[in-house]
């Protein structure tokens, strides 16, 4: 299967600690989204690259929050210093610039639970 | 601002149109998106509307758009089990167009 992966699919960690998540985009793909999703909302956009380039991110992504993408292949996030509230879904999902609008491919997944 | 929103909940006999709405309020929304969420899977882009359009036919699905009223919905014809899921309307925008806003999400349920 040639579709988005992530890694791991779930973690359960205390508070404080640093969690780190990896994503695999489709390997053809030169954009890559990181966005969060909590119980009964819809996904919430964080950050986006190009490449390797991180092009935007969002002001609600505090500085514990950093993600990279060193060589514009997988891309890391991790979060520091977890908080209870950074539990949530965090998706990522991968697209070509050129493609169609809109036209993203999400992962499944990475479940985050902070005790 | 940015915002999307829909209803949470939706149930249809299977066989009936479902009907899907949602409300933007950025006017400068350039392309909207409808993504499906089936349980344990990724999100998934069933079609996409530019702004300029009021109205996409995809086989089952239509899609219109009110942009006077920043209203957009999804009808999905003939109903089946297969489209239980939650389905979530997104725009994006001139100023971002590689950002995508979802709404919370509406659940479809399809009873017998």
């Amino acid at each position: 299967d040639t579709g988005v992966s992530q890694d791991p699919r779930h973690k359960i960690t205390k508070r404080g600690q640093n969690v780190t998540f990896r994503c695999d985009p489709i390997s053809e793909h030169n954009r890559l989204y990181w966005y969060r999703q909590t119980l009964g909302q819809g996904p919430e956009f964080l950050t986006y690259f190009q490449n390797e380039a991180q092009l935007e991110k969002s002001r609600l992504l505090s500085d514990r929050f950093s993600a990279e993408r060193p060589k514009g292949s997988f891309s890391t996030l991790e979060i520091q210093r977890t908080e209870q509230g950074d539990s949530a879904m965090y998706l990522c999902a991968s697209s070509l610039a050129q493609g169609a609008p809109g036209e993203l491919f999400f992962g499944e997944g990475s479940r985050l639970t902070v005790l | 601002g940015e915002d999307v929103e829909q209803s949470l909940f939706l149930s249809v006999r299977e066989g009936d149109s479902s009907v899907i709405n949602c409300t933007y309020t950025d006017s400068s929304s350039t392309y909207l998106y409808w993504y499906k969420q089936e349980p344990g899977a990724g999100l998934q882009l069933l079609t996409y509307i530019f702004s300029n359009m009021d109205m996409k036919q995809d086989q089952r699905l239509t899609v219109l758009l009110n942009k006077k009223d920043k209203h957009l919905s999804l009808r999905i014809a003939d109903t089946q089990t297969g489209d239980s899921a939650i389905y979530f309307c997104a725009e994006s925008m001139v100023s971002s167009a590689s950002k995508i806003i979802f709404g919370s999400g509406t659940r479809l349920s399809i009873r017998p």
